[in-house]
């Protein structure tokens, strides 16, 4: 069945450190991948996509994500973090169909 | 341009009692999609909507939810009678049609709790 995973639910990192959160995905295919963040009492806000091209794509808030077909991953990167990049960041793939299939997400705490 | 927005923001029923959520997704998006989250679990879809018409209704629980979209705007979803599995964060998501590997736009979401 195509899933996507997000192994860890938090990730804790010191400003100005690097961050990266994960994320896999199990499909056959060539998906469509997406972040999304969540801060509190807000609804999903996108980040980035990734179609086809460049393996690495850049997206809103200094936010980067690298594909990796062979891995089948799409990690979530910033190269330095902010205190208020705490949130809960959310992986999603969209496969043949319209609607999106999420991994269950990991909270991101950065300390000052 | 108002963002994807949802009533209420929070409810609190009790086991057998009717709520609906209402949905009033971007102007001009064709493409409305309910989808919910179970505390600390992935985000699931529900269904998904092209203007008035279900075009996916594959991730519905089961027949204690009925959604709808009057004449292609805004969506509600009722759950009748509500039982204690239901309560989660239920999300609406539009977007446009025929604009090809598209994101969609998410509302704040109904934080639902059956009690």
């Amino acid at each position: 069945a195509q899933s996507v995973a997000q192994p860890e639910d938090q990730v804790n990192v010191a400003e100005g450190n690097p961050l990266t959160v994960k994320c896999t995905y199990s499909v056959s295919g060539n998906p469509y991948l997406f972040w999304y963040v969540q801060y509190p009492n807000r609804g999903l806000q996108f980040l980035l996509k990734y179609i086809t091209g460049d393996n690495l794509v850049k997206g809103s808030y200094g936010f980067e994500a690298e594909f990796n077909k062979s891995q089948t991953s799409f990690h979530l990167k910033k190269p330095s973090a902010l205190v208020s990049d705490s949130a809960l960041y959310f992986c999603a793939a969209r496969f043949a169909g319209t609607a999106l299939i999420f991994g269950k997400g990991t909270t991101l705490s950065v300390s000052s | 341009e108002a963002g994807v927005t949802q009533f209420p923001s929070h409810s609190v029923i009790e086991k057998g009692q009717t709520v609906t959520l209402r949905c009033d997704p971007i102007s001009g998006h064709d493409n409305l999609y309910w989808y919910r989250r179970v505390m600390g679990k992935e985000i699931k879809f529900l269904l998904h909507f092209v203007k008035e018409s279900k075009q996916d209704e594959s991730g519905m629980p089961n027949n204690r939810f009925l959604a709808e979209r009057t004449g292609g705007t805004y969506s509600t979803l009722k759950v009748q009678p509500a039982e204690l599995e239901d309560s989660g964060v239920y999300f609406c998501a539009s977007s446009q049609l025929w604009t090809g590997p598209y994101e969609q736009y998410f509302g704040p979401g109904t934080r639902l709790t059956v009690t």
